[in-house]
């Protein structure tokens, strides 16, 4: 089956311009996580949704950050006023849940943001 | 703190021989679980292999191979006869059961570069 796909790819924009990043998770996994990897930072946790809720944010670095999901599937990334430290890569991955302990979490190509 | 920790930046080999990749991680969890990834030039995150605190089994897949060392809080990678293709960057990540969200905090990654 289809894995995780995210669009666009590619992005760049320009330093305070808001931009939406988009997951479209595997099929029937109710979990899904979004990832920031930069130089810098390696790879680090923003949110996680299990179904529609978001019961961890925890890792979203400003309030600049927001993410929905709908429908228990797609999900929005979004970042008002892009700033240069944003320039990254977006990672989406998703899992089942149930049973005991974590399903895999299977990663998506990623969205590379540069902002100018 | 440091959850995870690949002392190791990069490594490089020729064609042919072992290559054993390092991971320490540090839990106060009693429940929880451990994961390589591979991120290929291509960059895409490519799921290896998940092992739990439960079972410390090591683990042959093919040249693969994972060694699990509860007493030194280590779970170690050996690729054997190592090959070009397998030159990308290497994760090793901890999830632990009281997050209840199973997130993963990955280490920095080691660079494993295959000469020809």
């Amino acid at each position: 089956g289809a894995g995780v796909s995210q669009s666009p790819s590619n992005k760049v924009t320009e330093k305070g311009k808001d931009v939406e990043l988009r997951c479209d998770p595997i099929s029937g996994h109710t979990a899904l996580y979004w990832y920031r990897q930069s130089l810098g930072q390696g790879l680090e946790f923003l949110i996680y949704f299990q179904g529609n809720s978001a019961p961890d944010k925890s890792g979203l670095p400003s309030d600049r950050f927001s993410a929905e999901r709908t429908g228990g599937s797609v999900s929005t990334l979004t970042i008002q006023r892009t700033q240069q430290e944003d320039s990254a890569v977006y990672l989406c991955a998703s899992s089942s849940t149930g049973g005991l302990g974590p399903d895999t979490q299977y990663f998506g190509p990623g969205t590379r943001l540069t902002v100018l | 703190a440091q959850k995870v920790t690949q002392a190791q930046t990069e490594i490089s080999v020729v064609e042919k021989e072992d290559v054993t990749l390092d991971c320490v991680y540090e839990t106060r969890d009693t429940t929880y679980y451990l994961f390589w990834y591979k991120q290929p030039p291509s960059g895409e995150l490519v799921f290896l292999i998940r092992r739990n605190s439960f079972d410390e089994q090591n683990e042959i897949s093919g040249r693969y191979s994972w060694n699990f060392q509860k007493s030194t809080s280590s779970f170690n990678f050996t690729i054997t006869a190592s090959q070009v293709v397998d030159s990308a960057v290497y994760f090793c990540a901890l999830s632990e059961a009281w997050t209840n969200d199973y997130k993963l905090s990955f280490g920095a990654g080691t660079t494993v570069t295959v000469r020809a």
